[in-house]
């Protein structure tokens, strides 16, 4: 069945630093992903997707990066602020269903250190 | 332009109860789906509904139903109640014209006592 699990629960990360969130997923069929920043209180937010043609997405501050040969993701966000702390996901969408049916990992909190 | 809306955002029920959540998607949205979201098994898809179909479902009993109106608005229901329903339950809305963004709401926070 489809997964998809995030490494370290936790990342502490000192404010102006490059944060790196990373994911992993298991099905190989798998051919597009989510990031999603869900803040106290608040519902998921979207924040990237990444389809399985590409291996690099950019956005403001943020970055995705797939590698489907170890079936790998990871976020990057640059100079990180205090309003990025929040719970990350990663999901995907599974093959052959609607864009709607979304299955999230686990979440890692990002906290800020100043 | 105004986001998902979800109602009650809070609500306390005892165990044997049912209820419904509403959730009203963003304008000309016309996919809904419902998640789970505990602490224990994370955020967990229910069903998806779609022209007033259910499009998609996941792995829940069947206590767990939901509908769409003609207007996109959908509505869930759990039925007999357990403790362990306690969540918060959270909707999503796309358009699902070739876009892939699902937009959630703030989500009803379900307590069963």
């Amino acid at each position: 069945g489809e997964s998809v699990g995030l490494h370290l629960p936790t990342l502490s990360v000192q404010e102006g630093d490059n944060s790196i969130i990373n994911c992993a997923y298991s099905n190989s069929a798998s051919d597009y992903f989510i990031w999603y920043k869900q803040e106290s209180g608040k519902g998921p937010q979207f924040i990237i997707d990444i389809r399985s043609n590409m291996d690099k997405r950019q956005g403001q501050r943020v970055t995705v990066l797939l590698n489907k040969t170890v079936k790998h993701l990871s976020l990057q966000i640059a100079a990180t602020q205090p309003g990025d702390s929040a719970v990350y996901f990663c999901a995907e969408s599974p093959p052959y269903s609607s864009a709607s049916k979304i299955i999230f990992g686990s979440g890692t909190r990002l906290s800020i250190r100043p | 332009k105004a986001g998902v809306t979800q109602t009650p955002r809070y609500l306390i029920k005892t165990r044997g109860q049912q209820v419904t959540l509403s959730c009203s998607p963003i304008s000309g949205h016309r996919s809904v789906s419902w998640y789970q979201q505990t602490p224990g098994q994370g955020l967990q898809f229910l069903f998806e509904y779609f022209s007033e179909t259910q499009r998609n479902k996941g792995n829940f009993p069947g206590r767990f139903s939901g509908r769409q109106f003609s207007n996109s608005r959908s509505e869930m229901n759990v039925s007999t109640l357990e403790l362990g329903d306690s969540a918060l339950y959270l909707c999503a809305s796309s358009n699902s014209r070739g876009d892939t963004e699902a937009f959630f709401g703030q989500g009803t926070r379900l307590t069963v006592v």
